[in-house]
């Protein structure tokens, strides 16, 4: 069975950093690109970022870049999401995703 | 970047309509695009992927179609779990990007 289990998310500082985790097992992690994609309170989905199944390719949506590292650690069937400068709109639920399967999200909240 | 443009945003429809939403794309996204569902407080899920094929387990009231830049998902006949919000996704160029979303209802 895929799953896909998301860590990491907590009550954060404006201006401060987190890293979320996402835990996969059930297929061949290292041969899926795999994303990132938000939800905050009261508003749509959001697509953060992407990474190829090397590792070698990321992208990210412009909302993020330069405050966002996507990464990933074949060996231990888990990817990475590193947040710096974190700002309110940064609140949300976050899911790692290989799109036809889902993690259950992890909860950020940005403080002021 | 690639704008989806989503309407409607939201709409309320009785048990056994006809519903269909519809998203139209800055430019072309060839057939890279699939509609998601999300119930309050669950994961998203994936009902259809490239552009009209449906995921295993969906049921067949849900339909897709469309090209080029104009995409619609259809539900044949609205049932009472249908109420949800759903989304497509365009993952043909970086960024990829959602719609705004459409809010579906039972009256």
């Amino acid at each position: 069975e895929v799953q896909l289990s998301e860590s990491g998310g907590g009550v954060i500082q404006w201006g401060g950093s987190l890293r979320l985790s996402c835990t996969a097992s059930g297929f061949t992690f290292s041969t899926f690109g795999i994303s990132w994609v938000r939800r905050a309170p009261g508003k749509g989905l959001e697509w953060v970022a992407a990474i190829s199944y090397s590792g070698t390719d990321t992208y990210y949506a412009d909302s993020v870049k330069g405050r966002f590292i996507i990464s990933r650690d074949n060996s231990k069937n888990t990817l990475y999401l590193q947040m710096r400068s974190l700002r309110a709109e940064d609140t949300a639920i976050y899911y790692c995703t290989i799109f036809n399967y889902w993690g259950q999200g992890t909860l950020v909240t940005v403080a002021s | 970047d690639i704008q989806m443009t989503q309407s409607p945003s939201s709409l309320s429809a009785s048990v056994g309509d006809r519903v269909t939403i519809t998203c139209r794309a800055s430019q072309g996204i060839r057939n890279d695009l699939g509609w998601y569902q999300q119930k309050p407080g669950k994961a998203p899920k994936r009902l259809i992927y490239g552009v009209s094929t449906l995921e295993s387990g969906v049921p067949s009231r849900f339909s897709g179609s469309g090209s080029g830049t104009e995409f619609t998902l259809t539900i044949s006949s609205l049932q009472p779990e249908d109420s949800a919000t759903y989304y497509c996704l365009q993952h043909n160029y970086y960024p990829w990007t959602f719609g705004q979303g459409t809010k579906v209802e039972i009256k």
